[in-house]
């Protein structure tokens, strides 16, 4: 079955740490997408890819990198620089950016 | 960037009962988003709907994009539909993403 899978489900980091959240699809989706959820509220975007190669800073992209050297694979980095890093991530792709999205089922990281 | 608003923020329905929710947006959009979240964090996408009417068995909803709303209606609820419902924009005078709005809390009591 196509899909996106995000590992791992949980993932605790301590303080000046930097972890790597991995996301994958076999949907062949061109575009591909992380965003960021906070306890009651709703998402925020932190990059974007639209196509190998090429990627985009969201709305916070502070303290996260990412990488898009495969259309399957779009890892985020979540770096000592960023602050408050204890989140919900969730990663989504499109087979374009002006169609409907599909999400992974998460990761949760809280610092320690 | 555009700004998007849902309403209401939470609602508590009795199993059967019918409901809307509505989500405005502020600027003409290319693309508009219904999302359900269950309980684990799992988004599931319910809409892609820029424009015009759609229905998915119980669920259906319609954008007035020249009055920059959507509604999300639910009819017949069961509690297995609880959960939140996000509705996310994208402007179409521009190249940016789905922003998406706080969701409304739905909560279905048997």
């Amino acid at each position: 079955d196509g899909g996106i899978t995000q590992s791992p489900k949980y993932l605790f980091r301590k303080e000046g740490q930097n972890v790597t959240l991995s996301c994958e699809q076999n949907l062949n989706h061109d575009a591909m997408y992380w965003y960021r959820q906070d306890p009651g509220q709703g998402l925020r975007l932190i990059y974007y890819s639209q196509i190998v190669n090429d990627f985009q800073k969201g709305d916070i992209a502070e303290g996260y990198s990412v990488s898009r050297e495969k259309k399957e694979s779009f890892p985020l980095t979540v770096t000592s620089a960023q602050k408050n890093p204890t989140a919900f991530y969730l990663c989504a792709s499109s087979i374009q950016s002006a169609y409907g999205y599909t999400f992974g089922s998460g990761t949760r990281l809280t610092v320690v | 960037g555009i700004q998007v608003e849902q309403s209401p923020p939470d609602l508590i329905l009795q199993e059967g009962a019918n409901s809307t929710l509505r989500c405005n947006f502020s600027d003409s959009v290319n693309n508009l988003q219904w999302f359900h979240q269950n309980p684990w964090g799992q988004l599931i996408n319910l809409f892609y709907i820029p424009s015009g009417t759609k229905q998915n068995g119980r669920l259906s909803a319609t954008t007035v994009a020249t009055e920059r709303y959507s509604l999300l209606y639910i009819s017949s609820s069961q509690t297995t539909d609880s959960g939140v419902y996000f509705c996310a924009a994208a402007s179409s005078g521009s190249a940016r993403q789905l922003t998406f709005g706080s969701g409304t809390q739905l909560t279905v009591l048997p």
